[in-house]
């Protein structure tokens, strides 16, 4: 059984479009993250939910938006695509206590053309 | 607010050799730190942590040590293999400013390729 899975794993798009991917974790955790890897391989944090409460924003544009219809799944909405959204964009999920540890899905690789 | 310095790569290093990745982190808090690790076309998985100062964690041969005076978790194995090649992070984690929130803060990542 996979803890925390993405979909697409590929998704190329046009310049303008709107996309979405979704993540889905089985792990029961109550905080999920989505991070955005870029070419070099730096990951930056986007966003991060606790219980459905949005936590964490680090000045992403508004055109990414966080979806979170329930405690498993945390759905990543982008729109008006640019080129430079494109990256890797990975979920991540993570139970309480400062020390535990994250669950990463494998990845969307987004490709803006 | 947090950071963590991790040394640049890429790293090229011949199969058994000894291998050391710095990481040196800035935290208001008393926080917990982590090594990550990405093999090609996944996602990041835990290679080791530690809670408090002075703990060591240890996983695979890989090993740091939590340094306190130095703000320092420095990633050692004594002979690397090339089923090692992939890239490591350094992170740590602190609360918040607001207290329930647990931000995990990643370095810049060490590629790492061990030739035959």
């Amino acid at each position: 059984d996979t803890a925390v899975s993405q979909t697409p794993k590929y998704l190329v798009t046009q310049m303008g479009n709107d996309k979405s991917i979704k993540c889905e974790q089985n792990l029961g955790h109550d905080t999920m993250y989505w991070y955005k890897q870029d070419s070099k391989k730096f990951l930056k944090i986007m966003f991060s939910y606790n219980n459905k409460e949005l936590i964490i924003n680090e000045t992403v544009p508004n055109r990414f938006s966080p979806k979170s219809p329930d405690k498993a799944h945390l759905n990543l909405h982008i729109n008006s695509l640019e080129l430079g959204d494109s990256a890797v964009y990975f979920c991540a999920s993570r139970p309480p206590g400062q020390g535990s540890e994250a669950f990463f899905g494998q990845g969307t690789r987004l490709t803006v053309v | 607010g947090d950071s963590v310095t991790q040394m640049e790569g890429p790293v090229t290093l011949s199969e058994e050799a000894f291998l050391t990745i710095n990481c040196t982190y800035t935290a208001t808090g008393y926080p917990s730190l982590f090594w990550y690790v990405q093999y090609p076309g996944e996602g990041l998985q835990l290679l080791l942590k530690a809670t408090k100062a002075d703990d060591k964690g240890s996983n695979k041969g890989f090993e740091a040590t939590y340094r306190k005076e130095t703000t320092s978790f420095h990633l050692e194995k004594g002979s690397v293999q090339v089923s090692d090649s992939a890239v490591y992070f350094c992170a740590l984690s602190d609360l918040g400013s607001r207290g329930s929130a647990r931000q995990l803060t990643f370095g810049s990542g060490t590629q790492l390729t061990v030739l035959p």
